[in-house]
């Protein structure tokens, strides 16, 4: 496995306003992935960042909402951009080797992010 | 239908009983097959993968049975630390993200 920091570790924001968060992995890694937990609700995936290309997102998530970059093999960002209260979550990003023998993901710590 | 069904419980179990759950899923050509744990507040964390021949870790045996495409999990013994969300996770063929169940609660109690 491998050490993932997530910063910040918390926000509250206004709506309207956009928010970055950070993911950094202490060894490089093929995939990293972007994550949203609602209230209650169990995993959803938001997209999988890739390196030195645009992001791959699944339905109902578009670029313009949630921008992401990864300009490394150790480092991703994603951005909530122009807030609600409905993207009040936790966001977590996960890493995985799946060239290495296993595709297991293992997750960072997440941002818990609260939109008033 | 969900891609992955789990029976969200609560589970609430003394110390030292066993307790067991399944998760269901749609795809029947899925690829992989995870456990994670979840406690208040805070990252999944792996528990363990789960292996076509089923496997075990110590107080804890993961099945999987992809005629009737569903994995179990048991906990024998169950400690009061024990307590929390019990997510399954699914990838597709040839693919590598991640479908979650919305996860079993169980509760130990003493």
């Amino acid at each position: 496995s491998a050490v993932i920091s997530q910063k910040p570790s918390r926000d509250i924001c206004q709506r309207g306003t956009s928010l970055t968060i950070q993911c950094q992995v202490d060894s490089q890694v093929t995939m990293m992935f972007w994550y949203r937990q609602q209230p209650g609700q169990s995993l959803t995936l938001i997209a999988t960042a890739n390196q030195g290309s645009e992001a791959t997102y699944e339905s109902g998530f578009v670029i313009d909402k949630f921008p992401i970059s990864r300009p490394n093999l150790t480092f991703s960002t994603l951005t909530v951009s122009n807030m609600s209260p409905e993207d009040s979550s936790i966001y977590l990003c996960s890493v995985a080797w799946p060239f290495s023998g296993t595709d297991t993901q293992y997750f960072g710590p997440g941002t818990r992010l609260t939109v008033l | 239908r969900k891609e992955v069904e789990q029976d969200p419980g609560p589970f609430n179990v003394p110390e030292g009983a066993t307790v067991a759950f399944n998760c269901t899923y749609s795809n029947s050509a899925s690829q992989s097959f995870f456990w994670y744990r979840q406690d208040c507040r805070k990252e999944p964390k792996l528990l363990m993968s789960v292996y076509s021949s089923g496997n075990e870790d110590g107080r804890f045996t993961a099945q999987l049975n992809r005629a009737s495409q569903y994995i179990s999990l048991l906990i024998r013994d169950s400690k009061l630390s024990d307590s929390a969300t019990y997510l399954c996770a699914v990838t597709p063929p040839n693919d590598y993200k991640l479908s979650f169940g919305a996860g079993t609660t169980v509760t130990v109690r003493a």
